[in-house]
């Protein structure tokens, strides 16, 4: 079972809007609700950004957003700042490789 | 404010055994299903095991199974990862987390370091 696939990297200016795939299957993100999405700055530990394709916890500014279509799950970050500079994972239930390979974002 | 800290990592030789301990505090432990977590030097996110609430399902990776056991004390809320046979790709930072359902991991301990090496 083939781990959810995203790009290895994206960047974009402040101020600019980025937005970040995750591909999986009709298995995973196609068929269930549950796509979660975290941000991990170097040295720490994984903070949940986006639930259940596009849902925002307390506290996470509402310029980061999420959607999916088909087997495609995305996040978009807008009006960039350059405490966004991190690496973002997509995570999905549905099988044994739940996370996505990460994207390493960075703000020019 | 929900809380987790993990414990027990360390430097071991290959073929060794480690026992990873996370501690919960801030929320109601017993009705949580937890999980852990793993992140190799440089690389991405793996799931390891899950546990339910009272201990009476586990789930684990199939590279990790009949070496990791998840289990957990709801009486000192907390969670364990016996690890057993350790290789050199176990190394990693591992870190248990509360999943609010279909992987929503909601709550991370900071992490606690495993190496693997002679």
């Amino acid at each position: 079972h083939s781990a959810l696939t995203q790009p290895p990297s994206a960047s974009g200016s402040p101020g600019q809007s980025v937005t970040v795939s995750c591909t999986g299957t009709s298995s995973d993100v196609g068929y269930y609700n549950s796509v979660s999405w975290y941000q991990q700055h170097p040295g720490k530990a994984p903070k949940l950004i986006i639930y259940e394709v596009n849902k925002r916890p307390s506290g996470v500014p509402d310029r980061f957003s999420g959607s999916k279509s088909g087997n495609t799950a995305s996040l978009t970050v807008s009006g960039l700042q350059a405490e966004d500079e991190a690496d973002y994972y997509c995570c999905s239930f549905g099988g044994q490789k739940i996370f996505g390979g990460g994207t390493k974002l960075t703000v020019l | 404010e929900a809380h987790l800290v993990e414990s027990g990592g360390g430097l071991v030789q290959p073929g060794g055994s480690l026992r990873l301990s996370c501690e919960a505090s801030g929320f109601t432990f017993s009705t949580a299903w937890m999980i852990w977590v793993r992140q190799a030097p440089g690389k991405g996110l793996e799931w390891l095991a899950s546990i339910k609430e009272d201990g009476s399902e586990k789930y684990y990776v199939d590279s990790v199974k009949g070496r990791f056991t998840i289990s957990r004390d709801n009486a000192k809320n907390s969670l364990y990862g016996q690890m057993n046979n350790l290789r050199a790709e176990d190394t990693a930072v591992y870190y248990c987390a509360r999943d609010m359902g279909r992987f929503t991991l909601d709550v991370w301990g900071q992490g606690t370091m495993v190496t693997v090496s002679s």
